[in-house]
């Protein structure tokens, strides 16, 4: 089976720009979570999605949102980006309530 | 919602030595416990992991232990190798219904040859 895939796989963008980022999850996976990956912050959790509906949010302004399509692949959207945006992204997949598949990430850099 | 403290922040060994993470969390109806490896410029990928219905789970050089009335689990590495080194990550579940981790701070772990 193959692995989760994002992409891009790094971005490189100016302040107030914005930018959408792809997951495909591994094959029926349902469930697609996408965490932002910083040195200070450690894995912060965005948001879950599930059959096409956010299931679950983290702390995040509005500025991040997100959907998944019906055949489960997911993109994220950052609006207005910011400096503090740069940061590695990562989505997962899963069955069940339980192990996370986690893709390679996308690097976003914000200059 | 869940915290989730992991500790050291760093470790370093000889090769050859045990290395040991912990990791405590505060939602008691927590029951599902994932530790990740990430290397550098990798992703994540789960280690080993352990449910709330048993104290120890062993795969090879890798243990992780539960203790619910404390509320910790620990990461055990023996025979610790360089292939070894790279930050790991424990989490535990949110409460209210389906499973999103918290993850801990993450530890670098280095295994000096």
């Amino acid at each position: 089976k193959a692995g989760v895939t994002q992409t891009p796989r790094y971005l490189i963008k100016t302040r107030g720009q914005q930018v959408t980022l792809s997951c495909s999850p591994i094959s029926g996976h349902r469930s697609v979570s996408w965490y932002q990956q910083t040195p200070g912050q450690g894995l912060q959790f965005l948001f879950e999605y599930f059959s096409e509906t956010q299931r679950n949010k983290g702390n995040f302004p509005g500025r991040f949102s997100g959907r998944q399509f019906s055949n489960s692949r997911s993109e994220m959207n950052v609006s207005t980006l910011e400096l503090g945006d740069s940061a590695l992204y990562l989505c997962a997949s899963r069955i069940a309530n339980d192990e996370q598949f986690f893709g390679p990430g996308t690097r976003l850099t914000v200059l | 919602g869940e915290n989730v403290e992991q500790h050291p922040s760093t470790l370093s060994v000889q090769e050859g030595d045990s290395a040991v993470i912990k990791c405590t969390y505060s939602d008691s109806a927590s029951n599902y416990f994932p530790w990740y490896k990430q290397e550098l410029g990798k992703r994540p990928q789960l280690i080993i992991d352990i449910r709330s219905n048993v104290g120890e789970k062993k795969d090879q050089r890798i243990a992780v232990t539960l203790n619910k009335t404390a509320k910790h689990f620990s990461l055990h590495i023996t025979e610790t190798q360089p292939e070894d080194s790279a930050v790991y990550f424990c989490a535990a579940p949110r409460s209210g219904g389906s499973y999103i981790p918290t993850f801990g701070r993450g530890t670098s772990l280095i295994v000096h040859p």
